[in-house]
């Protein structure tokens, strides 16, 4: 079993639509939680950190279940431009970090 | 505007040819890290460092070694190529902190061995 499993999906909706993306993971003693984007044939880039209070920024909510174990990624209203692969990162307390294999996500008019 | 550096975008060597990659960051970062990105397996940990010559094993470091003599540069070196280590290296840094903090991917280098 992978350390942390995400749906690789796709997911392909319409603009507009609400997505969510569910990542888990298996080390109880994991600390720090985030989600990365990563455009085609690009760089990963800090999306957002997710916190065990839940974390908003725009249209994007993230959410953190510590007793599940389990994190997750809202976006809103999709656009275009939202259209990436989403990485769920999952460190552990030696700062050490671990990626899921990404979620990706196509927008369409 | 913060950075990573890395010295190939394309590299293209012949198995067995032992094989630099090299890694610099401009934000003065303690720890900086070297995965690799393959279809279907997503980004996995090679080797990471919290310090100046020191250096830990990640996930799969087998045929690979790393070298950090100076704060701002991490190499990463394949001993002798071979055709599996065909794949794309992404390396990244981040700041000191417990739980770890925001990494800073470089651009990655596409290797192909043939």
């Amino acid at each position: 079993r992978k350390e942390v499993e995400q749906d690789p999906g796709p997911f392909n909706v319409p603009e507009g639509a609400t997505v969510a993306f569910n990542c888990t993971y298996s080390n109880s003693a994991s600390q720090s939680f985030f989600w990365y984007r990563q455009d085609c044939r690009k760089e990963p880039k800090l999306l957002m950190s997710v916190y065990s209070s839940g974390n908003e920024d725009g249209r994007f909510t993230a959410q953190l279940n510590r007793a599940s174990q389990y994190i997750s990624l809202l976006i809103r209203d999709s656009k275009l431009s939202d259209s990436a692969t989403y990485l769920c990162v999952v460190n552990t307390n030696a700062g050490k970090s671990t990626f899921g294999d990404g979620t990706t996500l196509t927008v369409k008019p | 505007d913060v950075k990573v550096t890395q010295s190939s975008r394309y590299l293209v060597k012949r198995t067995g040819e032992k094989v630099f990659l090299e890694c610099v960051q401009d934000m003065d970062h303690e720890n900086m890290f070297w995965y690799r990105q393959d279809p279907g397996l997503g980004l996995r940990l090679i080797y990471f460092s919290y310090d100046v010559k020191m250096k830990e094993k990640g996930d799969i470091p087998e045929g690979y070694s790393v070298s950090r003599e100076k704060k701002e540069r991490f190499s990463l070196i394949l001993e002798s190529a071979s055709t599996n280590q065909t794949s794309m290296y992404l390396c990244a840094s981040s700041q000191a902190g417990q739980g770890g903090n925001e990494q800073f991917f470089g651009p990655g280098t596409r290797l192909t061995v043939l």
